[in-house]
């Protein structure tokens, strides 16, 4: 069973910063499988990078994905006031689905 | 667009069965190239995936979870449901369905708005 450990919990941050989020899985992973989305209060998940680094389709290339192994991250270049949110990481793998704890960012 | 809508009770006691419903517009469930899957979200927590079901009717469930999971496909009716049995308080969840996309890469590319399920004496 792979787990997905992100952290920080809780990112503080002001507009216009960098948000570095990081996805931590317990064994190496194929980053075709790897997933992340974005979650407001009240909404449901929007998918956001697949295959670790590729942007969903309407997404604004100030969120990019990277990584490769058991190391992979969420970069967000310049945080807008909508993107103030909970990300979650996610892989498929062993005919199973697993999810990360999430990061919230949120305004200093 | 492919659209996703829950429906199901809201409300249940303790070591009832929780029958979920999950009706599919724009697309079809005997499509290849998806899964169809049900997600979980505890009050303040973070999401849980449940299970898989394939247009074949073959599923794959969270073993931690799979002695009281069942999943059905109903093509007719583009629909699929989840069924929870024997639900305790720590059952209490915002159910979504969602689209699998699989192939070379795997993910979650359509939601469902989710449904609020209570577990309660």
């Amino acid at each position: 069973e792979v787990v997905l450990t992100q952290s920080p919990g809780t990112l503080s941050l002001s507009p216009g910063e960098r948000a570095t989020l990081s996805c931590r899985a317990s064994q190496s992973v194929s980053s075709s499988f790897l997933t992340w989305y974005q979650q407001k209060p009240g909404q449901t998940p929007r998918l956001l990078i697949y295959g670790a680094s590729i942007r969903a389709t309407g997404i604004p290339d100030r969120f990019s994905g990277s990584g490769s192994g058991t190391d992979f991250s969420l970069t967000i270049s310049r945080l807008e006031p909508e993107d103030f949110a909970v990300y979650f990481c996610q892989h498929y793998g062993s005919s199973r689905l697993t999810f990360g704890g999430g990061t919230k960012v949120e305004i200093k | 667009q492919v659209q996703l809508q829950e429906s199901g009770p809201a409300l249940l006691k303790p070591s009832q069965t929780l029958s979920l419903t999950c009706t599919v517009s724009g697309g079809s469930i005997s499509s290849g190239g998806y899964y169809w899957s049900w997600v979980r979200q505890r009050p303040g927590k973070g999401l849980e995936w449940l299970g898989d079901i394939f247009n074949s009717g073959n599923t794959h469930y969270n073993p931690s979870l799979r002695s009281r999971l069942t999943m059905s496909l109903d093509t007719s009716k583009n629909q699929f449901s989840l069924n929870v049995s024997s639900v305790t308080v720590a059952d209490t969840a915002v159910y979504h369905c969602a689209r699998v996309k699989v192939g070379g890469t795997t993910f979650l590319d359509h939601w469902g708005q989710g449904t609020l399920v209570t577990v309660s004496s």
